[in-house]
């Protein structure tokens, strides 16, 4: 089945390090690629984007990713995380066709330590 | 800034019980969804509106759920009867495809956090 995968379910990180989060789709075709943040106890909230044009998407609070088409990902990264990072991300897909929806993975949990 | 309105934030109700979730979405989006969020199964699109009408909703159970959007202000999602398994936070979102091209990415709302006991 097509599918949006995140293999890291959880990540802990120290305040300052680089942050990767790997997303992985199955989709042929063009695709739209998203990040969303949840914060505990929050709703989602958009990150960035991806519609077309350069690969390299740079979103709020120092967020950037990249969409890499022969490799089917969109990774998330940040260079230097702070603690009020953690949250969960998700990344999801508009698959060709799909209208307006979202296939979302099953979200990365990111804790930052002190 | 514009934002998408869920009431209530909480619910909690007795098995069998009636279950009406509302969304007001963001004033001239077209799209609306509803989705469930649990910690087994992530999120999971329960349906998708687009100028009302209802374009997907093969993630719902039909039996007990329906969703509805009377208005466009307006969205419902209705259980009856509700079940423990129910227990979920759903959230709505909305969006705007536009003349077709559309914005993508869309506004959550809050959620609303129901608890079936």
């Amino acid at each position: 089945a097509q599918s949006v995968s995140q293999h890291n379910h959880h990540v802990i990180l120290s305040e300052a390090a680089s942050l990767e989060l790997g997303c992985n789709y199955s989709y042929g075709g063009t695709v739209n690629l998203f990040w969303y943040v949840q914060y505990p106890g929050q709703h989602l909230q958009l990150l960035l984007k991806y519609f077309s044009g350069d690969p390299l998407v740079k979103g709020i609070k120092g967020f950037e990713a990249e969409f890499i088409k022969s490799k089917f990902s969109f990774n998330l990264r940040k260079p230097s995380v702070q603690w009020s990072d953690t949250a969960e991300y998700f990344c999801a897909v508009n698959p060709p066709g799909g209208g307006n929806k979202l296939t979302f993975g099953t979200g990365t949990q990111l804790k930052v330590e002190l | 800034d514009a934002r998408v309105t869920q009431t209530p934030r909480h619910k909690v109700t007795e098995m069998g019980q009636e279950v009406t979730m509302r969304c007001q979405p963001i004033l001239g989006h077209n799209t609306v969804f509803w989705y469930r969020q649990t910690m087994m199964q992530g999120l999971e699109l329960l349906a998708y509106f687009r100028n009302r009408a209802p374009l997907d909703d093969s993630g719902m159970p039909k039996d007990r759920f329906s969703a509805e959007m009377p208005d466009a202000t307006l969205a419902t999602l209705k259980i009856q009867p509700s079940e423990p398994r129910d227990s979920a936070v759903y959230f709505c979102a909305s969006g705007s495809d536009g003349d077709g091209v559309g914005d993508y990415g869309y506004t959550f709302g809050s959620g609303t956090r129901l608890t079936v006991v």
